[in-house]
């Protein structure tokens, strides 16, 4: 089955842009959806589809897509966007579809 | 508002089987599909599968095994049940609403979407003798 990959760790300047990657076959033909999750919290959803935000979550956050990578962009991070971010796709290339997730990356706005 | 609400037994020793159910408030039931995701302590998440209104299912190859997840439509809730557990099955567990469909055209790609809008509050389940 598919895997997605993230790297483990990023870091940003308050104020200051962040890319988050996210590689994996499966998202040759499905858009990624990105998760924030802080600590003792459940998963929040802040990007989906192409590049759409749900209700609520801030304009800051953007997503977009190139062969088997999707990025998560944060422009004019925030103290409070520290967090861990987990990229997610469904997997259509075994005999059953399954999801997968990335391992995370950990963000720290510095 | 979409609401999840979650409980099951929180300990559990080793072999035993864990059980967990999942309340739908809010909305539809049909049309979605309704997973299970855990995160061991310190890790990531891991996605143990999902099933949608009519029943169907898919299961994370890596717990096929050992998982079974039903729905009842009646309850507009959907459970979980983990046999044989062991000390690696501690986690907290979430259930999760999620959508799929066609994405349409970006270039000359055809891309579909898949993401997970609503989740439970999570239920920490400890495995130990």
């Amino acid at each position: 089955s598919s895997e997605l990959t993230q790297d483990p760790a990023v870091s940003v300047a308050l104020g200051q842009t962040v890319r988050i990657t996210c590689q994996g076959d499966s998202l040759r033909s499905y858009y990624a959806s990105w998760y924030q999750q802080k600590p003792g919290q459940a998963p929040v959803l802040v990007i989906y589809g192409k590049n759409n935000r749900p209700s609520g979550i801030p304009d800051r956050f953007s997503g977009s897509s190139s062969g088997n990578t999707a990025s998560l962009t944060i422009t004019g991070a925030q103290a409070e966007d520290e967090a861990d971010y987990y990229c997610n796709s469904r997997d259509s290339s075994g005999n059953h579809p399954n999801v997968v997730f990335g391992g995370g990356t950990k963000l720290t706005v510095l | 508002q979409v609401q999840l609400q979650q409980w099951g037994a929180g300990l559990l020793k080793p072999s035993e089987t864990l059980s967990l159910t999942c309340a739908v408030y809010g909305g539809s039931f049909s049309g979605y599909y309704w997973s299970w995701i855990r995160q061991p302590p310190g890790k990531g998440l891991e996605w143990i599968g999902e099933i949608n209104h009519s029943g169907s299912t898919n299961y994370n190859p890596s717990l096929k095994s050992r998982v079974t997840i039903s729905v009842d439509t009646s309850k507009n809730q959907f459970s979980l049940k983990l046999s044989s557990v062991t000390a690696a099955d501690t986690a907290v567990y979430y259930c999760a609403r999620g959508l799929s469909g066609g994405g349409g055209y970006s270039g000359y790609d055809y891309y579909y979407y898949y993401y997970m809008d609503v989740w439970g509050k999570g239920t920490t389940v400890t495995v130990s003798s």
